[in-house]
């Protein structure tokens, strides 16, 4: 059964720092890697989906890289900033559809 | 705007009451699903569907109901709600392989059973 583990559990960083949470799975025969952010108390969006066949994906200051064979993916923030604070989630798919989401990453970035 | 619209955003209901949630898609995916989201436990499959008429349970399908009689809806039903069900619940739905744009969520319904 995929298990998927994010490292750290939370992160407080001053304003401006260049930023990279993990997320690491133990199934590499996986169909696409998610990653998503959450504000508390409402929904998932999502920020970057890379397919099996990619290394990594870029929107903005995001950049998600996707290491299939190391069971790995990292998703760098550039100059992060107080609006950038939320819990970011990643899951992965495999053929069944039926996501694993990791557990989270809460972010803090202070002024 | 491709959405997945939940409601009501805010559910307080009493034990025993029966109720639903919905959710309703404009994308045309195949892929509904039901999750909870519960403090240190992260989000939790309830129930899913890959089509019309076709559902199967997730992780904690115990006292939920689903259904799936049209491609758009799939909605949630308490048939008789406790308080260990007071949760955020989302609705996900996802495309087919052909146009995978990944897994799209509602905004959450926020509900509270006293």
């Amino acid at each position: 059964k995929q298990e998927v583990t994010q490292i750290p559990a939370a992160l407080s960083v001053p304003e401006g720092e260049n930023l990279v949470l993990n997320c690491s799975f133990t199934d590499s025969a996986i169909y696409n890697l998610q990653w998503f952010r959450q504000d508390p108390g409402k929904g998932l969006t999502s920020l970057l989906l890379i397919q099996s066949s990619q290394r990594e994906q870029t929107s903005g200051r995001l950049n998600a890289s996707l290491d299939k064979s190391s069971g790995r993916s990292t998703l760098y923030i550039a100059a992060s900033q107080p609006g950038d604070s939320a819990t970011y989630l990643c899951a992965t798919s495999g053929g069944s559809y039926i996501p694993t989401f990791g557990r989270g990453t809460s972010l803090i970035v202070h002024p | 705007e491709a959405q997945v619209t939940q409601n009501p955003r805010y559910l307080i209901t009493v034990t025993g009451k029966k109720l639903t949630v919905t959710c309703s898609q404009n994308m045309n995916h195949e892929y509904m699903s039901w999750y909870r989201q519960d403090p240190g436990l992260g989000l939790r499959q309830i129930y899913y569907s890959m089509n019309v008429e076709v559902t199967d349970k997730g992780d904690v399908p115990e006292g939920y109901k689903v259904s799936r009689k049209e491609k758009r809806n799939f909605p949630l039903i308490l048939e008789s709600p406790s308080p260990n069900q007071t949760s955020l619940y989302f609705c996900a739905t996802r495309g087919n392989a052909l146009l995978d744009t990944g897994y799209t969520f509602g905004s959450g319904t926020r509900l509270t059973v006293v």
